[in-house]
């Protein structure tokens, strides 16, 4: 049964970097691209990104300056650093294991349960 | 990138069944069968519940289907239970090799 635990500071100052990390248990690390999903107060879902097991990233474009996704294979982890946060960032983030297959799919099958994270003076 | 268009809200009785669409263009939906629908209850993480236009992971129920017709997608429930009562997102594939979610349908059971 795989989990993903996810952790991070829950309040930010605006201009600061927000930094997630989120860790896999019990199942294949590899095989999988790793995403960060996030969704704000009272709003819809919004994709940040991935990286896959080669560290091959992917961002919203919309995001894509500000944001870095990295790998850490030796501990099962991915991490999310969002640079010069504002209260536009506030919101639940969660992580996700999306599902490739070879490039024959893209879905998110397994979730972390979101860490809040808000950016307040 | 513009979310895929759902509609904010819909609503059925116990039993019944209802129909939420997401609207997408020639660059998302209408071009890649890597539709996936999600249920989120409140306070909870999303869950899939159809992925790859109409298939459905293990455990979870067949009142849930999915279809695709040109830009467009559908998540159908039937059979309407008081637990159906959530948001569903709906997500696909793009052009540009990045993912776009619709803007969530909040779901009452009457």
């Amino acid at each position: 049964q795989v989990q993903l635990q996810q952790w991070g500071p829950g309040v930010l100052k605006p201009s600061e970097t927000l930094s997630l990390t989120c860790a896999v248990y019990g199942g294949s690390f590899s095989e999988y691209y790793w995403s960060w999903i996030r969704q704000s107060p009272g709003k819809g879902l919004e994709w940040i990104g991935e990286i896959n097991n080669s560290g091959s990233a992917k961002y919203n474009p919309s995001l894509k300056r500000r944001v870095t996704i990295l790998l850490d294979k030796s501990k099962n982890q991915f991490s999310l650093k969002l640079s010069s946060v504002t209260a536009a960032d506030t919101a639940i983030f969660y992580c996700a294991r999306r599902v490739d297959n070879a490039g024959s799919d893209f879905y998110m099958d397994v979730w972390g349960k979101g860490t809040t994270v808000t950016v307040s003076s | 990138q513009s979310a895929l268009t759902q509609p904010a809200s819909v609503s059925g009785s116990p039993g019944q069944s209802i129909t939420i669409s997401c609207i997408g263009s020639s660059s998302d939906v209408g071009l890649y069968n890597f539709v996936s629908w999600y249920q989120q209850h409140p306070d909870t993480a999303p869950k899939l519940i159809i992925y790859d236009v109409s298939n459905r992971p293990s455990g979870v129920s067949n009142r849930f289907s999915g279809s695709k017709s040109g830009n467009t997608a559908s998540l159908t429930i039937s059979g309407l239970l008081a637990d159906d009562e959530a948001d569903y997102y709906c997500s696909s594939y793009t052009s540009t090799g990045t993912l776009l979610f619709g803007g969530g349908t909040k779901l009452t059971v009457l």
